[in-house]
C-alpha cells in the first residue's frame, strides 16, 4: 500500500499570503495525485487531478506540481474561503489512499 | 445537474445491519466506477472500496474487505454500501463518489453529500 504523507499538519497563514502544502508518496507514483478541500461539514472538493490540472470551477490561484514522489499545491494569495483541509489522494496503485490531510487555518 | 444523492443519516445498534445508498443522476452513470470513503469524528478520508457497473469490476481495501459489501443496481442508478453486523466503530461519515477511470479527469470530481451512520447501544 502506498502512504502519502502530508506535511504541514497545520498551517496558519493570512489571507493575501501565499500557502504551500507538500505530499510525499512511499514510492513513485508518476503524476497520479489528486488534491481534495474540505470544508468543515462539506464534502470533499476536487480541486487539482493529475498533479498538476485544475478540475473544472477551480480558480487560479490553485496551482499544483510534482512527478514521482513529492508533490505541492500552492494557493498563490489566499482568500478567506481558502481556509479547509486539503487532502492528497493517489491512483498508482490498489488500493487507493488518501494522505493524512493539512489544515489550513486562519492565522 | 450532475448529482450523486445519498440516503439519510442512520442511528442503529450494534449487530444491527445497514444498507446505504447513492443515487447518481444528469449523466450516465454506468460509465463511471463509485467509491466509497469513510470519515470517522474529526478524522481523515479512507478510501473503502469502488465499483464499475459496467464491467463489474469491484475492489476493496484491505482495511475494509470483509468488513463491509458494495454493490450497485444499474437500472436504478444507485450504488449501495452494506454492513451484516454493525460494531460501533463503524460511527462515521460516509461519502461516495463518482470516477472516470482513464477518463480525462480521472479522479474522485462529484461526490455526495455524505450519509452520517451512528453505531451506539
Amino acid at each position: 500500500e502506498i502512504v502519502l504523507t502530508q506535511s504541514p499538519a497545520t498551517l496558519s497563514l493570512s489571507p493575501g499570503e501565499r500557502a504551500t502544502l507538500s505530499c510525499r508518496a512511499s514510492q513513485s507514483i508518476s503524476n497520479f495525485l489528486a488534491w481534495y478541500q474540505q470544508k468543515p461539514g462539506q464534502a470533499p472538493r476536487l480541486l487539482i487531478y493529475d498533479a498538476s490540472n485544475r478540475a473544472t470551477g477551480i480558480p487560479a490561484r490553485f496551482s499544483g506540481s510534482g512527478s514521482g514522489t513529492d508533490f505541492t499545491v500552492t494557493i498563490s494569495s489566499l482568500e478567506p474561503e481558502d481556509f479547509a483541509v486539503y487532502y492528497c489522494q493517489q491512483r498508482s496503485t490498489w488500493p487507493l489512499t488518501f494522505g493524512q490531510g493539512t489544515r489550513l487555518e486562519i492565522k | 445537474e450532475v448529482q450523486l444523492v445519498q440516503s439519510g443519516a442512520e442511528m442503529k445498534k450494534p449487530g444491527e445491519s445497514l444498507k446505504i445508498s447513492c443515487k447518481g443522476s444528469g449523466y450516465n452513470f454506468i460509465e463511471y466506477y463509485i467509491g466509497w470513503v469513510r470519515q470517522m469524528p474529526g478524522k481523515g478520508l479512507e478510501w473503502m472500496g469502488i465499483i464499475s457497473l459496467r464491467v463489474s469490476e469491484l475492489r476493496y481495501s484491505p482495511s475494509f474487505e470483509g468488513q463491509v459489501t458494495i454493490s450497485g443496481d444499474k437500472s436504478l442508478s444507485t450504488a449501495y454500501l452494506q454492513w451484516s453486523s454493525l460494531k460501533a466503530s463503524d460511527t462515521a461519515m460516509y461519502y461516495c463518489a463518482r470516477r472516470k477511470l482513464g477518463g480525462p479527469v480521472d479522479a474522485f470530481d462529484i461526490w455526495g453529500q455524505g450519509t452520517m451512520v451512528t453505531v451506539t447501544s
